[in-house]
Order: structure tokens, then sequence, then C-alpha cells
């Protein structure tokens, strides 16, 4: 069965820093490519960043450009979310996806305030 | 960036009814296209991939179709558990953009 469990989430002043991570279970995640969306209270969802299996390439959404950064590390399975100089308006739930957005991480709520 | 725009934002249906929700990109994204279900408090579902491609475990009521920059997501009959918000999504180009959703709510 292919998990994603996410974990990290929380309150945060603004201009404060959370790290997110996503545990992959089931598939095998080094030939995975992976994506971060997000979903602010009551509103639609927002694709924020993806990065490559290889970790050769990354994208970000220019609302997070240059203060977010995607890693992952493939022999622990784990993706991962830092996010730096948080804003009031990063307040979301953040998803992990695989590339093809097939399978779901459950989402990890963040509150700038 | 390519801009997704859905409507209507609410359809009001009956179950058994036919559901017909549209998805319009702000230029070609050939047949990049997505749609998902999404429940209160659940992440989102993959519904349709490649515009018209049912993901797996999809059944056979929901279809996707159209190209370039217009597309449709029929529910043929719906059933109590299809009442949710629907999206798609363009996988074209990068930046990956959302529609605003279609809210199916029961009439």
């Amino acid at each position: 069965e292919v998990r994603l469990v996410q974990s990290g989430g929380g309150l945060v002043q603004p201009g404060g820093s959370l790290r997110l991570s996503c545990a992959a279970s089931g598939f095998t995640f080094r030939d995975y490519n992976m994506n971060w969306i997000r979903q602010a209270p009551g509103k639609g969802l927002e694709w924020i960043s993806f990065i490559t299996s290889g970790i050769t390439t990354t994208q970000y959404a220019d609302s997070v450009k240059g203060r977010f950064t995607v890693s992952r590390d493939n022999l622990k399975k784990s993706l991962f979310l830092q996010m730096n100089n948080l804003r009031d308006e990063d307040t979301a739930i953040y998803y992990c996806a695989t590339h093809d957005f097939d399978y779901w991480g459950q989402g990890t709520p963040v509150i700038v305030s | 960036e390519i801009v997704m725009t859905q409507s209507p934002a609410t359809l009001s249906l009956s179950p058994g009814e036919r559901a017909t929700l549209s998805c319009r990109a702000s230029q070609s994204v050939t047949t990049y296209l997505a749609w998902y279900q999404q429940k209160l408090g659940q992440p989102p579902r993959l519904l349709i991939y490649d515009a018209s491609k049912r993901a797996t475990g999809i059944p056979a009521r929901f279809s996707g179709s159209g190209s370039g920059t217009d597309f449709t997501l029929t529910v043929s009959s719906l059933e109590p558990e299809d009442f949710a918000v629907y999206y798609c999504q363009q996988r074209y180009s990068w930046p990956l953009t959302f529609g605003g959703g279609t809210r199916v709510e029961i009439k």
C-alpha cells in the first residue's frame, strides 16, 4: 500500500521557519518525482514545489521562490520542505504528492500568526 | 502563468442527475489536463489525467474530454458520494496551476 505520512506543521510567528516532512512507503521512492501543494483556509489548491527523483531539478511557485526549499533523502524515503521567512499568507494545509498526483499525504497545517 | 478558470462555481443537482463541469485554460495546454475530487477534510483524489484517462479505481461514470483550452468533466449519474468540490489542473507548463474549483452540491 502506498503511503505518504506528513509531519512538521504547526504554529509559527511571521518571519519564522518550519520544516515539513513527508515519509514514503509502499513504492520505490527514489524513482518518483515529488510535489508540494498547499490550500489556504476555505480556498483552492496551489502547487508550490517540485523535485525530480535524482534531485537534479527543482521548481517553485513565485509565491514561495527564495523562501522555501524542497529536498529529499532517497535512502530515508523522505521528502522535505524548508520554509523560511514565513508570512501570514503562507497559512495553509500543506500536502506532499507523487509526480502524477495520484498519491497524496494526509496534509499538515501551517499557521503563521 | 496559465490561468485555469472553472465554471460554474456551484452546481446544484440531485442524485442520479448528470453533472457537467467546465474548465478553460488561458492558453493551450494540449491534453495535459487533470481533474481532482476533494471532500471536506481530505486530500484531493485524482480522477482524470491527460484530459480523458481515468485514474486507477475511478468509476466509469466519471469521464473527461477536451483539448487545447476547453475541457469538460462529466459525471453521468451522480451518486451520493460524488457531492464534493472538483478542481482542474494544467500540467503543460511551470508553474502548474489549478482552477478555482466547482462545488457540486445536493439540490
